[in-house]
């Protein structure tokens, strides 16, 4: 059981380029999130989805986009990448029901925009 | 928009020692309030959580603390490894239609052997 999987680990971009971040889940969950971690500021909510076709905006959206055709799949578009981009981003799902349960995160992916 | 005000920002202790990690919230709506424990280059994994209907909970060396009415809750990691060595993350409920936990800032611990 693999989780939550993140591609790539690691990627430099230059500025206003574009590039997709790839998370898979395969728990059959129906909520997923994507965070940014800032050093010492914890984790920021840029989006959120309740399930396949539905997506919306967490606190710190700007300067990105989402789709989830699918439960497994929850991809982060960046389309004119910034410095300020510069993050680790994680993907996170969960299961919410009547019971809710703890969200699972993936190990991330490292990006440097220069 | 949900607060959640954590502290230290970083702790050092030796082992076998009790680290006390602080967390406060302004408000909830929903009832699960749980820890993260996260290693350098990996994500965050639950360590802990607690419902508000109860005022402690234990697992192993790790017990949580909640003040509902002080709307607090504190992390103490008894006896102490170096293999704790970590960053430790709260997080408390997000009164949004997604279920959103909103994070504490982090809390580094540092046990020296």
């Amino acid at each position: 059981n693999a989780g939550v999987t993140q591609t790539p680990k690691f990627r430099i971009l230059k500025i206003g380029q574009s590039m997709t971040l790839q998370c898979t889940q395969d728990m059959n969950h129906n909520y997923m999130y994507w965070y940014r971690q800032d050093p010492g500021m914890g984790l920021k909510l840029i989006y959120y989805s309740v399930g396949a076709g539905i997506t919306d905006k967490g606190e710190v959206p700007n300067g990105y986009n989402v789709s989830r055709s699918t439960t497994e799949d929850f991809p982060l578009r960046l389309e004119l990448a910034a410095p300020s981009q510069t993050s680790v981003y994680f993907c996170a799902s969960s299961y919410i029901g009547i019971s809710n349960q703890p969200q699972h995160f993936g190990d991330g992916t490292r990006l440097s925009i220069l | 928009q949900q607060q959640v005000k954590q502290s230290p920002q970083s702790l050092i202790v030796q082992k076998g020692g009790i680290p006390i990690i602080n967390c406060a919230y302004e408000n909830t709506a929903f009832d699960y309030f749980p820890w993260y424990q996260q290693f350098p280059g990996k994500g965050p994994a639950l360590l802990i959580a607690i419902r508000p209907d109860v005022s402690e909970k234990k697992e192993g060396r790790f017990t949580i603390s909640f003040n509902k009415s002080a709307k607090q809750f504190s992390l103490h990691i008894m006896d102490s490894q170096p293999g704790d060595s970590a960053t430790y993350f709260c997080a408390a409920p997000y009164s949004g239609s997604a279920r959103q936990l909103t994070f504490g800032s982090g809390t580094q611990l540092t046990v020296l052997p």
